[in-house]
């Protein structure tokens, strides 16, 4: 098991600023990912982050817009730029230990968006 | 196309009483199945999972799910409900690359 600790668990923020959103984790992990929860929607992935390399987008999602970093094995961070109101969303983090599936969570970042 | 469907987006069961949560898949190849529990202002929680073997597969908290290979489901279910268990409920499906895709999401609300 994998203990995630997530900063901030939430934040409201004005449209046209970025917030940056960090997630640690106790122990070294192969593979992290970003989720989005849209209100009252379901988990979207938003990509993997890799480490030491550029992150890898899903469809829909771009590296202007969701620049992530991953410096290390327990660590990443991903950044909300130029945000709007459609942007507020619970943001979670995921990581894949290397005793394998399954994947853990984060408890979320909560954004809003005024 | 590819696709989880929970079909139930909201349940309401007494306490005591049973749940089943549904779940399909439409995928070419057998995945790998989760279910994860969401309480209010919390992060996610894995239930059970399945990969291989055994279709009827035992979890936390006195939950248990069925794979189905000819419905391609994987329903969910506890016998007995405790208040405890009011939440969101999510089916997710993955394959080696471990990138899960999630189903809508069944809100379970349980009544005294």
């Amino acid at each position: 098991s994998a203990v995630i600790s997530q900063k901030p668990s939430r934040d409201i923020c004005q449209r046209g600023t970025s917030l940056t959103i960090q997630c640690q984790v106790d122990s070294q992990v192969t593979m992290m990912f970003w989720y989005r929860q849209q209100p009252g929607q379901s988990l979207t992935l938003i990509a993997t982050a890799n480490q030491g390399s550029e992150a890898t987008y899903e469809s829909g999602f771009v590296i202007d817009k969701f620049p992530i970093s991953r410096p290390n094995l327990t660590f990443s961070t991903l950044t909300v730029s130029n945000m709007s109101p459609e942007d507020s969303s619970i943001y979670l983090c995921s990581v894949l230990t290397f005793e394998g599936s399954p994947l853990h969570f984060g408890n979320g970042t909560r954004l809003t968006v005024t | 196309a590819q696709s989880v469907t929970q079909p139930d987006i909201h349940i309401t069961v007494s306490e005591g009483a049973s749940l089943e949560l549904r779940c399909n898949y439409s995928y070419g190849a057998t995945p790998y199945l989760f279910w994860y529990v969401q309480s209010p202002g919390q992060g996610l929680q894995l239930l059970l999972k399945y990969f291989s073997g055994d279709t009827l597969v035992q979890g936390i908290k006195g939950f248990e799910a069925e794979f189905k290979r000819s419905q391609s489901s994987f329903n969910l279910r506890k016998p007995s409900v405790h208040w405890s268990d009011a939440a969101e409920y999510f089916c997710a499906v993955g394959f080696n690359d471990y990138k899960l895709s999630f189903g809508a999401g069944t809100t379970v609300t349980v009544r005294a």
